[in-house]
């Protein structure tokens, strides 16, 4: 089945600079690979997601990279934010009908 | 627009008690899964169904039934809790408007 691993598993970045967080998956079929932001004590929310058919995507500080040949995915995040401190999670599906296997997540930390 | 909502939002069992965590979704979208979250931990998937009447094992199923009797609910089951089990249940709709329900804290004593 679907493996998805994640690095780092921490992060501390200095406020303006970038962080960026990468994910392997194992099952080349895989085609949809959301990445969420989880606060302490709150739900996940998705930040940003890309197709397979699409190699880059990005909205204002945010972009996700696919490399599907190497099956990874990155998440590139620019000029961080205090309010960028969160919990980091990766994803990877092969569609809607199955299953969706998070990565182990990264927690970022701003320093100001 | 609640999106997902989840019952109840805090309990608390003895070992070997059973009971049903609720959740419905505002829309009749086909997938839903439910995840198990331990603490500083990450997701990892229970169950999930892709349409009403069907349901699929994930990562952690044991000592857990599910049921999709229609396309707005999915409800998870213990049949037998365990201490293992105590963590934080989160039900999602994935697919577009993607949507996690608030959570289930439980905690088996």
């Amino acid at each position: 089945g679907e493996n998805v691993e994640q690095h780092p598993s921490t992060l501390s970045v200095q406020e303006g600079d970038s962080a960026v967080i990468k994910c392997t998956y194992s099952d080349s079929a895989s085609n949809y690979f959301p990445w969420y932001k989880q606060e302490l004590g709150k739900r996940p929310q998705l930040i940003i997601d890309i197709r397979s058919n699409v190699g880059e995507k990005k909205d204002q500080r945010i972009a996700v990279t696919l490399n599907k040949t190497a099956k990874h995915f990155s998440l590139h995040i620019t000029e961080t934010q205090p309010e960028d401190s969160a919990v980091y999670f990766c994803a990877a599906s092969k569609g809607s009908a199955s299953k969706i296997i998070f990565g182990s997540g990264t927690r970022l930390s701003i320093r100001p | 627009n609640a999106g997902v909502t989840q019952t109840p939002k805090f309990q608390v069992l003895k070992t070997g008690q059973s009971m049903t965590l609720q959740c419905a979704q505002d829309m009749n979208h086909n997938s839903m899964y439910w995840y198990r979250q331990d603490p500083g931990m990450g997701l990892r998937l229970i169950y999930y169904s892709a349409s009403e009447g069907t349901t699929d094992k994930g990562e952690v199923p044991n000592g857990y039934n599910v049921s999709r009797l229609n396309k707005r609910e999915f409800s998870l089951r213990l049949e037998s809790a365990a201490p293992s089990q105590t963590s934080v249940y989160f039900c999602a709709r994935i697919f577009q408007p993607q949507h996690f329900g608030d959570g289930t804290r439980l905690s088996i004593l």
